[in-house]
């Protein structure tokens, strides 16, 4: 397994702000990925986090509002842009080892936004 | 469209009693389905897979789970519940093409004493 951290684990932001939230794995990885988490739901994945490109959006998912990077293989970030109430949930970033696209994704323990 | 259903949003059952959680999916080609339990404030913990091979397989903290590809479902079971089995349990499928996860609604699990 890997261990991920993210930070901030929660924090409460005011309407119209951003926020970075942080991603880092102790092992390189294959592939990264961002989900959100709406309370009560399940999860919807935002987008794929390429290494060293542009990431992949999920539809309805666009990269003004959810600009990401990932600058090497253990590393990404996630912004929440021009924030509101509707972007409360947890954001959680998962990660492939490895077994191609077989293998099982890890999760890191999320961070919770709360917009006022 | 490639996707997973969870018919049940809360399945309650009594300790020691054995206990189902329903999946059943839609996907092109070969499926490779996946079970993760979700406690309150944390992250998703994975329980176990299916890629190929035997149709029962085995995972963590006794869970157990039957793929059958003739009614496309991939249930979860464990023979005994436990108090602390009280979580909330997601199936997903990983699609070939890109290796995203895509999940299921959720099922809550309760286990009374």
């Amino acid at each position: 397994s890997a261990v991920i951290s993210q930070k901030p684990s929660r924090d409460i932001c005011q309407r119209g702000t951003s926020l970075t939230i942080q991603c880092q794995v102790d092992s390189q990885v294959t592939m990264m990925f961002w989900y959100r988490q709406q309370p009560g739901q399940s999860l919807t994945l935002i987008a794929t986090a390429n290494q060293g490109s542009e990431a992949t959006y999920e539809s309805g998912f666009v990269i003004d509002k959810f600009p990401i990077s990932r600058p090497n293989l253990t590393f990404s970030t996630l912004t929440v842009s021009n924030m509101s109430p509707e972007d409360s949930s947890i954001y959680l970033c998962s990660v492939a080892l490895a077994g191609g696209n077989t293998g099982e994704l890890f999760f890191g323990e999320g961070s919770r936004l709360t917009v006022l | 469209a490639q996707s997973v259903a969870q018919p049940e949003d809360q399945v309650n059952v009594a300790e020691g009693n054995p206990l189902t959680v329903k999946c059943t999916y839609s996907v092109s080609g070969n499926p490779y389905l996946f079970w993760y339990v979700q406690y309150p404030n944390r992250g998703l913990q994975f329980l176990l897979k299916y890629i190929t091979g035997d149709n029962l397989v085995k995972g963590s903290y006794g869970f157990e789970a039957e793929f059958n590809k003739s009614q496309t479902s991939f249930h979860l079971k464990k023979p005994s519940a436990l108090v602390s089995d009280s979580a909330l349990y997601f199936c997903a499928v990983r699609l070939f093409q890109g290796g995203k996860l895509i999940f299921g609604q959720g099922t809550e699990l309760s286990v009374k004493p």
